[in-house]
């Protein structure tokens, strides 16, 4: 099956420091990733739609100066939380989507900022 | 964000039993999926439903999308310790040539023994 991977898998950070999360597909090449948040004991809320090669297409509500995309190759996406803060402590999760297929999910990332 | 409505929240149950949750949207979606997520790691696709009215079946796993496209079920039977976990579902929306997932809101089972 399909392997997605993220590192770190948890990290804690002061406040006011940048974060960058790694998203991998290891074993396909993903057309498109997703990055998502979930805060406790609530549902993943979808931040941005990655493309490789392009801008990253940001849901509404969530900054895209905040939230930096880059998705170098079909292989990898780095989500990095610029100048955290408490409250964007959370589990961010990525998921691969190969067109036609189904999305694969990484196994999260959990954020916390001091 | 838009999100789904689930239902119930949470359930606690005797091992052996059976287990029905549902989702509801006022939106129409053309597939609908179903996802566990166990403590600390990222959701795993239990069901996927792509036609109105689909009645599919996954070992103990049941799950049938609506015909009016804006609900679907999951029926778990029999249930097991390791069935514990968040149950999402999840309905797909075509965007341009990416298909986004809108989640719902969980629904969190507690087995006991």
């Amino acid at each position: 099956g399909a392997v997605v991977s993220q590192h770190p898998s948890w990290v804690i950070c002061k406040s006011g420091t940048s974060v960058k999360i790694e998203c991998r597909s290891l074993d396909f090449q993903a057309t498109t990733m997703f990055w998502y948040r979930q805060f406790p004991k609530q549902s993943l809320m979808l931040m941005a739609t990655s493309n490789e090669g392009s801008k990253a297409t940001y849901e509404q509500g969530v900054e895209k100066d905040k939230f930096l995309i880059n998705h170098a190759s079909l292989t990898l996406s780095t989500l990095t939380v610029t100048s955290a803060h408490p409250e964007d402590s959370s589990f961010y999760i990525c998921s691969a989507y190969l067109t036609g297929n189904e999305q694969f999910f990484g196994p999260g990332t959990r954020l916390t900022v001091l | 964000g838009q999100q789904l409505n689930q239902s119930p929240q949470s359930m606690f149950i005797q091992e052996g039993e059976d287990v029905s949750m549902n989702c509801t949207s006022s939106s129409i979606f053309n597939t609908w999926l179903w996802y566990k997520q166990d403590p600390g790691e990222g959701p795993v696709l239990l069901i996927a439903l792509y036609k109105a009215g689909e009645l599919t079946s996954n070992g103990r796993l049941t799950a049938q999308f609506g015909i009016t496209r804006k609900d679907s079920f999951l029926n778990i039977s029999a249930s097991i310790p390791s069935d514990v976990g968040i149950y999402f579902c999840a309905g797909q929306l075509p965007t341009y040539n990416t298909d986004k997932l809108i989640f719902g809101t969980g629904t969190r089972l507690q087995v006991f023994p």
